[in-house]
C-alpha cells in the first residue's frame, strides 16, 4: 500500500473559483503533512506544512488533516492564474517524504 | 528562499557517458536528498545523505552513485548514462522535516 495516495487527474478552473485538492495517506502513526507546487520546469517549492490535525491558513491557502479519515486537503480561494502549477502532498513517513503524484491545477483567466 | 542550486539544468548525452550533476546548497543544512521524477508520477528518493560522509540509498533503485564530502555539496554521478536514465533529477536539503527543493537537471540519454 503506498503511503500517500493522490488522484493525479488535471484539474481546470475560472479565475476565482475555489480549488479544492485531496489525498489520503496510510499510516494513521504520520504526523506531518505537507504541500508543494511546482510551476513547469522548477522544483517543488513548499506551499504549507501542518502537524497532527486541524487546520492551517496562510493568506489564499488553507490546508485541512483528518485524521480520522487520514485525509488531507488544500483549498484555494480566489483562484489565480498565477496559482496554475502541479501540486503535490506528501508526509513524512519512515523517517522520509512520501509524495503524491500530484494534481496541475489550469486556472483560467 | 531557498538557496539550493543544480547544475546543469538540462543535459544531452549519449548511451555510455559519465556524468555528475551537481548540488549545492549554501543554508548549512545536514540532511540532503536526491530525487528522480517522471511526468505523472510520484516523486522517487535515490540517495539521501544526514550528513558528511554519509550516504545511503533510498526507496527506489538506481544506478547512480552520491558523495558528500562536504556538507554543502552533495554530487550525484552515473558511471555509464542509458537511456532508461532519462529523467529529471531533484536534490533537496533539509534541517527539519520540511525540504527545500533546487531547480532540477533534466538529463536525456541518446
Amino acid at each position: 500500500q503506498k503511503e500517500v495516495e493522490q488522484d493525479p487527474g488535471p484539474l481546470s478552473v475560472p479565475e476565482g473559483a475555489i480549488v479544492s485538492l485531496n489525498c489520503t495517506y496510510s499510516n494513521s502513526a504520520f504526523q506531518y503533512f505537507m504541500w508543494y507546487r511546482q510551476y513547469s520546469r522548477k522544483g517543488p517549492e513548499l506551499l504549507m506544512y501542518t502537524y497532527s490535525s486541524g487546520n492551517k491558513e496562510d493568506g489564499r491557502f488553507t490546508a485541512q488533516v483528518d485524521k480520522s479519515s487520514k485525509y488531507i486537503s488544500l483549498f484555494i480561494r480566489d483562484s489565480q492564474p498565477s496559482d496554475s502549477a502541479t501540486y503535490l502532498c506528501a508526509t513524512v513517513g519512515l523517517n522520509r517524504l512520501a509524495f503524491g503524484k500530484g494534481n496541475q491545477v489550469v486556472v483560467i483567466p | 528562499e531557498a538557496d539550493i542550486y543544480q547544475t546543469p539544468r538540462y543535459l544531452v548525452i549519449g548511451t555510455g557517458k559519465k556524468i555528475t550533476l551537481e548540488c549545492s546548497q549554501t543554508m548549512g543544512h545536514d540532511k540532503m536528498y536526491w530525487y528522480q521524477q517522471d511526468p505523472g508520477m510520484e516523486l522517487h528518493l535515490i540517495h539521501y545523505s544526514y550528513g558528511v560522509n554519509s550516504t545511503e540509498k533510498g526507496d527506489l533503485s538506481s544506478e547512480s552513485t552520491v558523495s558528500r564530502i562536504r556538507t554543502e555539496h552533495f554530487p550525484l554521478t552515473l558511471e555509464s548514462a542509458r537511456p532508461s536514465h532519462t529523467s529529471q533529477y531533484l536534490c533537496a536539503s533539509s534541517l527539519g522535516v520540511e525540504q527545500y527543493f533546487g531547480p532540477g537537471t533534466r538529463l536525456t540519454v541518446t
